[in-house]
């Protein structure tokens, strides 16, 4: 079962402009990560945040998390068209990690 | 240092056979994670194999079986093959003992059955 379900699940923007991806969650959580993944290939690991954490930047990626709601954010700035992918969030539980069902990005060039 | 790697890249087998699917972890990571991942969906995780033994299980039933060997690699076996276990079946290594839970994937095995 998914743990995770993102929203939206399909998006579609220029380049340049910012994508927000969401994350919901069922569970209390250890952290909370955020992968990539081209053309049905491995999944590139992006960003980390524990739960105790509020906010988390890397590069051009922001992400939040809202324990009290359950719920995390990824924010990509200026988005390039090598952007374009699958984003999964994945909760943590003690080294059991559930992966949500994804956000299929596409960045026109 | 090197990365995950998986065998066979591909492999295609008729319903009822047997298949084994290889997993190399990143030097230095004890712990191996394995998921399926069904086209269009989130990784399912199967289970996880920490220092050769078994770690936790997802909803799988018992022919979905696995090894870790001394060397932190490891293998997938799916017994009496069916249909729906056509995806693509990804492994992840970490090195558990320093608590960093970021997992490396490898780039996968896609499976279909006949």
């Amino acid at each position: 079962s998914q743990q995770g379900e993102e929203d939206p699940q399909a998006l579609s923007i220029q380049e340049g402009e910012n994508a927000t991806m969401n994350c919901s969650y069922k569970t209390s959580i250890n952290n909370l990560q955020w992968y990539r993944q081209n053309s049905g290939r491995g999944l590139v690991h992006l960003i980390l945040i524990r739960s105790n954490e509020r906010e988390k930047h890397s590069g051009r990626l922001r992400v939040t998390l809202d324990t009290s709601k359950k719920s995390s954010s990824l924010l990509i700035t200026a988005s390039r068209a090598a952007d374009t992918a699958s984003y999964f969030c994945a909760t943590d539980v003690y080294q059991k990690v559930t992966f949500g069902t994804g956000t299929k990005l596409q960045v026109i060039p | 240092e090197t990365g995950v790697t998986q065998s066979p890249t591909h492999l295609i087998k008729t319903r009822g056979q047997q298949v084994t699917l290889r997993c190399s972890s990143q030097s230095g990571h004890n712990t191996v994670s394995w998921y399926q991942q069904a086209l269009g969906q989130g990784p399912q995780f199967i289970f996880q194999y920490y220092r050769e033994e078994e770690n936790g299980r997802g909803n799988f039933p018992p022919r979905f079986s696995g090894l870790q060997f001394p060397n932190y690699s490891s293998e997938l076996n799916v017994n009496a093959l069916e249909l729906d276990d056509s995806a693509l079946y990804l492994c992840a290594s970490s090195p558990r003992d320093r608590e960093q839970e970021t997992q490396y994937f490898g780039p996968g095995t896609r499976l279909l059955v006949l």
